[in-house]
């Protein structure tokens, strides 16, 4: 089965610092990746979506400068956290979909991160 | 706007069955996804739903109607493993998936 892994799964830093997440695919290609975050009880939210080569999409809400995403290959994307906040800290899980638009329709999550910001 | 919604929680005893209801509108429909999280877990994925009817995996079992935006996860055999949140997602005409705010259901022996 596709396997998508996450790194680190638990971070913890100080308020103003930077923090990188990776996501790989391990087993397959993913065209597309998607980041979310999710707050204690609550449900998931989608904060972009990034194509292999181009820009991400963020989700309205959502600052690019804040929260930068890089999918340099069709196995890694990264996400990282600029200037971190208390209030930055959630669970953010990636995801990843094989093939372009229509052409899978599953999306493969990774086991999260637990991000806390001190 | 879109919108998915599902009960908040429900509760229900091992051994006995329980339906998760999902209602869904949403900007076109390119299928329905449940998935099960356990707490500090990410989502795993139960069913997918496209056409109307019936769709069962062992002890799961989902079911579409697209006329009325309505989909159900059916549990049988309840175990306390199964005590998890339960999303719904539905996958819009850009094909984003939209999500439930997802059932927290409550295993009691």
């Amino acid at each position: 089965g596709a396997v998508v892994s996450q790194h680190p799964s638990r971070v913890i830093c100080k308020s103003g610092t930077s923090v990188k997440i990776e996501c790989r695919s391990l087993d397959f290609q993913a065209t597309t990746m998607f980041w979310y975050r999710q707050f204690p009880k609550q449900s998931l939210m989608l904060m972009a979506t990034s194509n292999e080569g181009s820009k991400a999409t963020y989700e309205q809400g959502v600052e690019k400068d804040k929260f930068l995403i890089n999918h340099a290959s069709l196995t890694l994307s990264t996400l990282t956290v600029t200037s971190a906040h208390p209030e930055d800290s959630s669970f953010y899980i990636c995801s990843a979909r094989v093939g372009g638009t229509g052409d899978s329709y599953e999306q493969y999550f990774g086991p999260g991160t637990r991000l806390t910001v001190t | 706007g879109q919108n998915i919604d599902q009960p908040t929680e429900m509760t229900a005893t091992e051994g006995a069955i329980v339906q998760i209801n999902c209602t869904y509108q949403t900007s076109g429909f390119n299928g329905l996804f449940w998935y099960q999280q356990h707490a500090g877990e990410a989502p795993t994925f139960l069913s997918y739903n496209v056409l109307d009817g019936l769709e069962e995996k062992g002890r799961f079992s989902s079911f579409l109607s697209r006329s009325k935006g309505y989909s159900y996860l059916l549990l049988k055999e309840l175990q306390m493993k199964d005590s998890a949140s339960y999303l719904c997602a539905v996958m819009d005409s850009n094909y984003q998936l939209i999500w439930g705010a997802g059932t927290k259901l409550i295993i009691k022996p």
